[in-house]
């Protein structure tokens, strides 16, 4: 069974400040990791990493995949209050279902 | 393009009513599935359909029932409710399966509540 482990389960920041969530994974013939940021509402798309791109950057934040150590994280740097919210890492396997880890609750302080 | 709609955005259900989570996308995806997301457990995936008229299993199929007659539409029913599903519900939808190089897109979610 696929799955997929987050840590940490919240983490609170002050603005500014840069932070690193972590995803760690145990999948059957990995095809993908997908981040996606939660706000009150429905996930939105950050990032997908596969074997053929292991590194994505957009803006402040940034993601890098280890396919051999088997996990991924997620920085964001110089953090603002909009960057409060849920964080989640999906992984794709052979059997096409995405299976979600339970979510970093990131809060961003004033 | 409404891209991923699902209706009703709430719902209030007594124990043993049976209801049905409509979901829709305009974007002709073949993949869609549905998600229940319960506080500090992040998405959790019900069932899944790769097509009109194949559907499969995810992680937590029971006590839910779906079908897939159109590409467009994806509804999930409740069979007889107990307050174990109180949640909230995500419908998705990608061009193909998620886990290769298709994103997948989210409707608002439904939040059901069974008393």
């Amino acid at each position: 069974e696929d799955k997929v482990v987050q840590s940490p389960l919240s983490l609170v920041v002050h603005e500014g400040d840069t932070v690193t969530l972590n995803c760690s994974y145990e999948v059957t013939n990995f095809r993908s990791l997908l981040w996606y940021k939660q706000e009150k509402k429905a996930p939105t798309f950050l990032f997908m990493l596969t074997s053929s791109g292991i590194e994505k950057k957009s803006g402040r934040l940034s993601s890098i995949l280890d396919k051999k150590e088997l996990f991924s994280i997620l920085n964001i740097t110089a953090t603002q209050t909009g960057d409060s919210a849920i964080y989640l890492c999906a992984v794709g396997g052979s059997n096409y279902k995405l299976t979600f880890g339970k979510g970093t609750l990131l809060t961003v302080n004033p | 393009n409404a891209g991923v709609t699902q209706t009703p955005k709430f719902q209030v259900l007594k124990t043993g009513q049976s209801m049905t989570l409509q979901c829709a996308q305009d974007m002709n995806h073949e993949y869609m599935s549905w998600y229940r997301q319960d506080p500090g457990m992040g998405l959790r995936l019900i069932h899944y359909s790769v097509g009109a008229g194949i559907t499969d299993q995810g992680e937590v199929p029971n006590g839910y029932n779906v079908s897939r007659s159109t590409t467009e539409d994806f509804p999930l029913r409740l069979l007889s409710a107990a307050p174990s599903q109180t949640s909230v519900y995500f419908c998705a939808s990608s061009y193909s399966y998620p886990s290769g190089s298709y994103e997948q897109y989210f409707g608002p979610g439904t939040r059901l509540t069974v008393t």
